[in-house]
């Protein structure tokens, strides 16, 4: 049973684009987070969610969007795709205040063309 | 600003060797020092962590060393094997804080 999940895997698509990267998790955590790892394997975070709420919010384009619907699940959309925007982006989930409970999905692989 | 700095960049052990990764951090609010290990096609998966209230942590063939008044720690792989080969990220976070902010990474390969 995955602990967390994303979809999808692999995505290629063209500038422009609007797309949405979906993440589950089914560990009970009350936390869940969106890291952007770019071609140099450089992690950085992007946002963070608990219960729903809006705790983290790095300095990113308001072209993304995370949208929490339960603590069970984070999605994030993406308006007007640019070519800096492929990447691999990681959701990860983790109960609030216990950091050695951060556990990444197995990423998202987006490529704008 | 690059708040930890990771060296290596990439790193080539025999097998049997010891590896040994670096990482140095800016900020002295930090609490809390993990160490990633990310296989190819893989999210990173906690391997070990430390808190500044000691100098060492060992779980197996895994070591971090921690040196307060340089800011500076690393991981010791001892008795490294092929099956170790991986990327790995150092990191670290402030008290009461979630996020977590990564070292550049290090390439490590084992040669049988």
């Amino acid at each position: 049973d995955t602990a967390v999940s994303q979809t999808p895997k692999y995505l290629v698509t063209q500038m422009g684009n609007d797309k949405s990267i979906k993440c589950e998790q089914n560990l009970g955590h009350d936390t869940m987070y969106w890291y952007k790892q770019d071609s140099k394997k450089f992690l950085k975070i992007m946002f963070s969610y608990n219960n729903k709420e809006l705790i983290i919010n790095e300095t990113v384009p308001n072209r993304f969007s995370p949208k929490s619907p339960d603590k069970a699940h984070l999605n994030l959309h993406i308006n007007s795709l640019e070519l800096g925007d492929s990447a691999v982006y990681f959701c990860a989930s983790s109960q609030l205040g216990q950091r050695d409970t951060i556990y990444f999905g197995e990423g998202s692989w987006l490529t704008v063309v | 600003q690059q708040q930890v700095k990771q060296s290596p960049q990439s790193l080539i052990v025999q097998k049997g060797g010891i590896s040994i990764i670096n990482c140095a951090y800016e900020n002295t609010a930090f609490d809390y020092f993990p160490w990633y290990q990310q296989f190819p096609g893989k999210g990173p998966a906690l391997l070990i962590a430390i808190r500044p209230d000691v100098s060492e942590k060992k779980e197996g063939r895994f070591t971090i060393s921690f040196n307060k008044s340089a800011k500076q720690f690393s991981l010791h792989i001892m008795d490294s094997q092929p099956g170790d080969s991986a990327t790995y990220f150092c990191a670290a976070s402030k008290k009461g804080a979630q996020k977590l902010v990564f070292g550049q990474g290090t390439r490590l390969t084992i040669n049988p």
